[in-house]
């Protein structure tokens, strides 16, 4: 089953320009949504997170929208920086409050200086 | 910071042996998980435990796998007769509440299962 999707495997974008990296689930009944960001022999790490309630949340560069309707969120980074390439997964838990995630399939971002 | 750290970040191992992967979860959490990616393919989850006792695991966790916390401090993982597509990286996580809507969950660097 793949109830988080994320489409494209790789993006690259310039140095100081906008990233969108994108994402689709099925189920109707995920509430939350995270994402994390992963470098190389490293584990995943927390970015943001945004909840059913919302339609948009913004931490300093990152900000994610979730569109409910189309059971589709983004992730915006801007301005890109070299730093920031990586690989990003979205997540979502199976339940509310559930303490398993879904994971998308990660899109490699190269930010070319 | 505090960290989850994993050992070994890379084990090779022949088709049928049995396999440990240790984890240090973070002091003060409660939450211990383990997730695992197959090369090219998403983070799943494994397993999570709580109060020395499992309180859920996906259809991956068979009862080829088992998780025990031996000593209060380490986390880890056995698989009793590893199988080729065991060959993954295996993922520690901890957090310190059961809800994940926070995002509150840390996971180690990861250990590299190679099956022969």
């Amino acid at each position: 089953d793949q109830q988080v999707k994320q489409n494209s495997p790789s993006l690259s974008v310039q140095e100081g320009r906008i990233s969108i990296l994108n994402c689709d689930y099925t189920n109707s009944m995920f509430d939350y949504f995270l994402w994390y960001k992963k470098y190389p022999a490293e584990g995943p790490t927390f970015l943001i997170s945004i909840s059913s309630i919302k339609d948009k949340n913004e931490d300093g560069r990152f900000t994610v929208f979730l569109n409910k309707s189309a059971k589709h969120l983004s992730l915006h980074i801007v301005p890109s920086q070299p730093g920031d390439s990586a690989v990003y997964f979205c997540a979502a838990p199976d339940r509310t409050g559930a303490n398993n995630l879904f994971f998308g399939t990660g899109t490699r971002l190269t930010v070319i200086p | 910071e505090p960290e989850v750290t994993q050992t070994p970040s890379h084990q090779v191992t022949q088709m049928g042996q049995e396999v440990i992967l240790r984890c240090v979860p973070i002091s003060n959490h409660l939450y211990f998980y383990w997730y695992r990616q197959i090369l090219g393919q998403k983070v799943e989850f494994l397993v999570s435990f709580y109060n020395n006792e499992i309180s859920e695991k996906s259809e991956i966790f068979d009862d080829q796998f088992s998780v025990e916390r031996p000593d209060g401090s380490n986390f880890t993982l056995k698989i009793r007769s590893t199988k080729l597509e065991d060959s993954a990286m295996y993922f520690c996580a901890s957090s310190a509440r059961s809800s994940l809507n926070t995002g509150e969950l840390f996971f180690g660097e990861g250990s590299r299962l190679t099956v022969l």
